[in-house]
């Protein structure tokens, strides 16, 4: 069974600070997303990552995917203020019926 | 990319009583998905819609708790029957775009009383 780890789970930063945030599965994929959820909204598409070495930058978000250790990183480049959410990843499971399965999602405030 | 609504947005409702959420996209999609949201969790998905045949219900999810419905490729329902507190939840639909990725709906936040 396919599972998905999101370190860390709560993260304060001050304005201007970078940081990496980082997501683990357990089984083989080749396919992994983040999406943001802010307070009371759905969810967001960030990223979609395809491939091993697959490199997504938006902003000042840069997500990256390492299929063969199985982890994915979002780096955070000088935090705003409006990067305060909480985001997910989550895994396309393979085989069978393909299904996404999340992360607990890493909740995100960044302080002026 | 796909345009999801929902309906309700919200809604309040006594134990024992059952809500059904609607779920409308603006292109053809095959497969759709319900997922559940308890408070300040992460998604789980409840099922996956395929038009034209029955929902595959995932480890811990029922038929008769959740039935679903697919009658055409832009519409699915779920409903939520017999409610208890611990339904109170925000229901998600999705659908599959591709590789592109898989697009949320607004959701559905349901209080049980």
């Amino acid at each position: 069974e396919l599972k998905v780890e999101q370190n860390p789970l709560f993260l304060s930063m001050q304005e201007g600070k970078n940081y990496t945030i980082y997501c683990n599965y357990s089984t083989t994929s080749d396919r992994l997303y983040w999406y943001r959820q802010d307070p009371g909204k759905s969810l967001e598409s960030l990223f979609v990552l395809l491939s091993n070495g697959a490199v997504k930058q938006e902003g000042r978000l840069m997500a990256s995917l390492d299929t063969k250790a199985r982890l994915s990183t979002l780096h955070i480049t000088a935090a705003v203020h409006d990067l305060s959410a909480t985001y997910f990843c989550a895994v396309l499971t393979q085989g069978g019926s393909e299904k996404l399965v999340f992360g607990k999602g890493m909740k995100l405030t960044v302080n002026p | 990319s796909a345009v999801i609504s929902q309906k309700p947005s919200r809604d309040i409702c006594q134990r024992g009583t059952s809500l059904t959420i609607q779920c409308q996209v603006d292109s053809q999609v095959t497969m759709m998905f319900w997922y559940r949201q308890q408070p300040g969790q992460s998604l789980t998905l409840i099922a996956t819609a395929n038009q034209g045949s029955e929902a595959t219900y995932e480890s811990g999810f029922v038929i008769d708790k959740f039935p679903i419905s697919r009658p055409n490729l832009t519409f699915s329902t779920l409903t939520v029957s017999n409610m208890s507190p611990e339904d109170s939840s925000i229901y998600l639909c999705s659908v599959a775009g591709g590789q592109e990725t898989q697009y949320f709906g607004p959701g559905t936040r349901l209080l049980v009383l």
